[in-house]
């Protein structure tokens, strides 16, 4: 069985600085992993994906994340926050040898950006 | 913009009614999964849609059931609602082809249950 456990249910930044998003998942089988965000309103757009290969990955606007199998993470991260990034992100995980089945997301991280 | 598109955006509904959303699929895409997000939480699988099929099914009662037609579009049906049942609910699309299948989100519906 899978689980996303995502530290945090709120996290705030000033405009400028660092943006670090914790995830940590448990997965019996590879996982292919998922950062999705939620703006107010609408639907969910994907951020970005690790499925094989390279560990670090990246997404658009300016985010990427990192795969690390012995931790069980894959952590968002972005350089320099942005006001337009005040959003809700959901990690979500899902068995890569049955991919394309089930999401299974964490509860989300509600992110909030100040000038 | 995913391709995917959701109607109707709102809904309200009384308890006991019966409700049907409507989703339709991104160009190409053979398969269709629904999502139930209450209030403050993640997106929870009710189940999914493959080639006309469901293809897998989340802890929902039978009262949840869902079509898919040919030309891949899809619906949500929801019996004997209850105030619980209110929440956006979220479709996402596939393409079902030896690989990462992503899936991609329509806007959602949400519903009301009064």
């Amino acid at each position: 069985a899978q689980s996303v456990t995502q530290l945090g249910s709120h996290v705030s930044v000033s405009e400028g600085a660092l943006v670090l998003l914790r995830c940590n998942y448990s997965s019996s089988v590879p996982p292919y992993l998922f950062w999705y965000v939620q703006y107010p309103n609408q639907g969910l757009q994907l951020l970005l994906k690790y499925t094989t290969g390279a560990t670090l990955v990246k997404g658009i606007n300016g985010f990427e994340a990192e795969f690390k199998k012995s931790e069980t993470s894959f952590h968002l991260t972005k350089p320099s926050a942005h006001m337009s990034d005040a959003a809700e992100y959901f990690c979500a995980v899902t068995p890569a040898n049955q991919a394309g089945t089930a999401l299974i997301f964490g509860k989300g991280t509600t992110l909030s950006v100040s000038s | 913009e995913t391709g995917v598109t959701q109607s109707p955006t709102h809904l309200i509904k009384t308890r006991g009614q019966q409700v049907t959303l409507r989703c339709s699929s991104q160009s190409g895409h053979n398969t269709v999964s629904w999502y139930q997000q209450a209030l403050g939480q993640g997106p929870q699988f009710i189940f999914q849609y493959y080639r006309e099929e469901e293809n897998g099914r989340g802890n929902f009662p039978p009262r949840f059931s869902g079509l898919q037609f040919p030309n891949y579009s899809s619906e949500l049906n929801v019996n004997a609602l209850e105030l619980d049942d209110s929440a956006l609910y979220l479709c996402a699309s596939s393409l079902a082809v030896g690989g990462q299948n992503i899936q991609y989100f329509g806007a959602g519906t949400r519903l009301s249950v009064l």
